[in-house]
């Protein structure tokens, strides 16, 4: 069974903190994203990486960075969060050559920031 | 405006109801577009995805594309308490899938 899994499902985190969220996927995946899903407004796309050390901006990435060392592993870094940052963080992964339905997402991790 | 657009209810419904989930886009350069399926405290799993306007259906399932007038629809047909979740429709843009807010279904036994 393929997986994408996030190591932390619950997180709670201090204001000023720097927070480390880990995405493991085992399906050899080149594309992997980082989204946050909040009441009302969907998943919006933090960051994604199209290969090792790759990586490229989305819709909402200011306050976050991320970092790619290895294919399977992709993380995402809040530098000093705050309590705007508060919300369920989820991972996916596809192949490079299916765009339109490739995607397996983890489980998400939900951060509380205080 | 959001470029996918749909009401997060939630929606409640008696068990065996015919349950109709809906949402609008704005740009025409859309064309595949899934329905993913999340339970709570679980990352959305993809239930359905169609390309071209019309009709396809899964089982219980039937998603409905209209291009002409930029809107796509879930139908599920005698709803159970299991389907009980966030339907999130979604269409693929560049490099990313661009989602709609969600709408919570609740199915009462």
């Amino acid at each position: 069974d393929v997986k994408v899994t996030q190591s932390s499902r619950y997180l709670v985190k201090r204001t000023g903190e720097k927070v480390f969220l880990e995405c493991v996927q085992d399906m050899d995946h080149e594309n992997m994203f980082w989204y946050r899903q909040d009441p009302g407004l969907g998943l919006r796309l933090i960051y994604f990486s199209y290969d090792v050390k790759m990586k490229e901006k989305g819709d909402i990435p200011e306050g976050y960075s991320v970092s790619r060392e290895k294919k399977e592993r992709f993380s995402l870094i809040l530098e000093s969060a705050s309590t705007n940052q508060t919300s369920m963080y989820l991972c996916a992964s596809r192949p490079r050559r299916q765009q339109a339905y490739g995607y397996t997402f983890g489980s998400g991790t939900r951060l509380t920031v205080v | 405006q959001k470029e996918v657009e749909q009401d997060p209810g939630p929606l409640s419904v008696p068990e065996g109801a015919i349950v109709s989930l809906n949402c609008t886009y704005s740009n025409s350069a859309f064309q595949y577009f899934m329905w993913y399926r999340q339970y709570s405290r679980k990352g959305p799993e993809l239930l359905m995805y169609t390309y071209s306007s019309g009709n396809k259906e899964d089982g219980r399932f039937t998603a409905q594309v209209d291009k002409s007038s930029k809107y796509i629809s879930l139908f599920i047909r005698d709803s159970q308490p299991s389907d009980s979740a966030t339907y999130l429709c979604a269409t693929p843009y560049g490099n990313k899938l661009v989602f709609g807010a969600g709408t919570i279904l609740r199915v009462k036994s």
